[in-house]
């Protein structure tokens, strides 16, 4: 069964460094998410894409962070300068030709904020 | 108030059991309704789509209220499998992201 892959599983980092996170969606899907979870708390929508744009974003998703689509397997989100903050699981998920299909989820990036 | 509100738990229930969560939103604008089940460190899965006119999956029914604006799971002949925390998560017309509640949390025990 096809599904959504991420790496790295873990990442530590010192704040103030740059973070890139990858992601490979599932290979015919169009739509493209992250999210991310904080330790203990909800999982929060960060930013959807499509079409080599982004679609819609959350107010989390500020000038910090960035999407790309580098070529077309990859998906990947960069915080730009960390914060200790910034500490969370991070999924990425895909669906397929229309934005009211099933979102799959990737198993996510652990990243630790130092 | 909360987009999408879930009692915490946690269930404790013995194998066998019947079990049931409820949900509330609170956007009257909300489109459609999911469950998903994540288990411990890992990510959410779609467990099932939730319809108007309610749908089962197996030992899962889901159903929905959207007068109430309330969305409820049922899994009856619990298995120790099923532990796991159970999301609900909505999706706005005309809006791609999921809304997730903060999940509610089984735990089955032999």
């Amino acid at each position: 069964e096809p599904e959504v892959t991420q790496t790295p599983s873990h990442q530590v980092t010192q704040m103030g460094q740059e973070v890139i996170l990858r992601c490979v969606p599932i290979s015919n899907h169009l739509y493209f998410y992250w999210y991310r979870q904080i330790l203990g708390q909800k999982v929060e929508f960060l930013v959807s894409f499509y079409n080599n744009e982004i679609s819609e974003k959350s107010e989390i998703f500020d000038d910090q962070f960035s999407v790309e689509r580098p070529d077309g397997s990859n998906f990947t989100l960069k915080i730009r300068s960390t914060k200790l903050e910034d500490s969370a699981m991070y999924f990425c998920a895909s669906s397929g030709i229309s934005a009211e299909e099933t979102q799959y989820f990737g198993p996510g990036t652990r990243l630790l904020v130092l | 108030r909360k987009e999408v509100e879930q009692d915490p738990g946690p269930f404790n229930v013995p194998e066998g059991a019947t079990v049931a969560f409820n949900c509330t939103y609170s956007n009257s604008a909300s489109q459609s309704f999911f469950w998903y089940r994540q288990d411990c460190r890992k990510e959410p899965k779609l467990l099932m789509s939730v319809y108007s006119s309610g749908n089962e999956d197996g030992r899962f029914t889901a159903q929905l209220n959207r007068a109430s604006q309330y969305i409820s799971l049922l899994i009856r002949d619990s298995k120790l499998s099923d532990s796991a925390t159970y999301l609900c998560v909505v999706r706005m017309d005309s809006s791609y992201k999921l809304i997730f509640g903060s999940g509610t949390r089984l735990l089955v025990r032999p």
